[in-house]
């Protein structure tokens, strides 16, 4: 079946520093990938996306690019703020369909 | 455009009570999530909904869960008797095709908590 794995948190950085998490999915055929991010007594929100190998999603500064050799949607940043300071979750949904199959979630904390 | 919107936010009930929770969806959006949120992990697909009939609900403990859509609009999702287990946040989503994907829209959820 499909399934997402993302680097355990949380991970702690300072202002302007720059952030990778990792994210690799296990699916057949070509599925849609997604990053959705969770601040802080809020609901999930999508960050950004994409549909195809070699896309690449992009978003208040937040970029991943979907590798389909690696299987691999890893999201960076290159100058986090204390506002990006959430939980990240990684997902995807099949070729045909859209169930959402998500990542266990990835705490990012930034200090000042 | 308004959100999803869900109520109640926050319920506490003891083991072996039963609750409901609410969903309004975003309006013209044919299809509807209901979630399972484990502190400390993913959310999981409950049941999904398109219009009002059943598309997937292969992940739901249907000894103790159920889920109706009537009218194809509004949903609630109801477990009965809970257990210690189903504490989670419950989290309501609706979506719409555009260009072949299905963005997912959700709303803010219901922390359960079981004692």
């Amino acid at each position: 079946g499909n399934s997402v794995t993302q680097m355990e948190g949380p991970v702690t950085l300072s202002e302007e520093a720059f952030l990778t998490i990792n994210c690799t999915y296990t699916a057949t055929g070509y599925p849609s990938l997604f990053w959705y991010v969770q601040y802080p007594g809020e609901g999930l929100q999508l960050l950004l996306k994409a549909t195809k190998a070699d896309d690449k999603g992009s978003n208040k500064g937040f970029e991943a690019t979907y590798r389909k050799e690696t299987t691999s949607f890893h999201l960076e940043k290159g100058s986090v703020q204390v506002s990006d300071s959430a939980v990240y979750f990684c997902a995807l949904s099949p070729a045909a369909g859209n169930k959402l199959t998500f990542g266990g979630g990835t705490r990012v904390l930034v200090k000042p | 455009e308004a959100g999803v919107a869900q109520s109640p936010r926050y319920k506490i009930i003891e083991k072996r009570q039963s609750v409901a929770f609410w969903c309004n969806p975003i309006s013209g959006h044919a299809t509807l999530y209901w979630y399972q949120q484990i502190l400390g992990q993913g959310p999981k697909l409950l049941i999904q909904f398109q219009n009002n009939g059943v598309v997937d609900d292969s992940q739901l403990p249907k000894d103790r869960f159920s889920a109706e859509r009537l009218k194809g609009v509004d949903s609630t999702l109801k477990i009965q008797p809970a257990k210690l287990e189903d504490s989670a946040v419950y989290l309501c989503a609706s979506s719409l095709e555009q260009g072949g994907t299905y963005e997912q829209y959700f709303g803010p959820g219901t922390r359960l908590t079981v004692t």
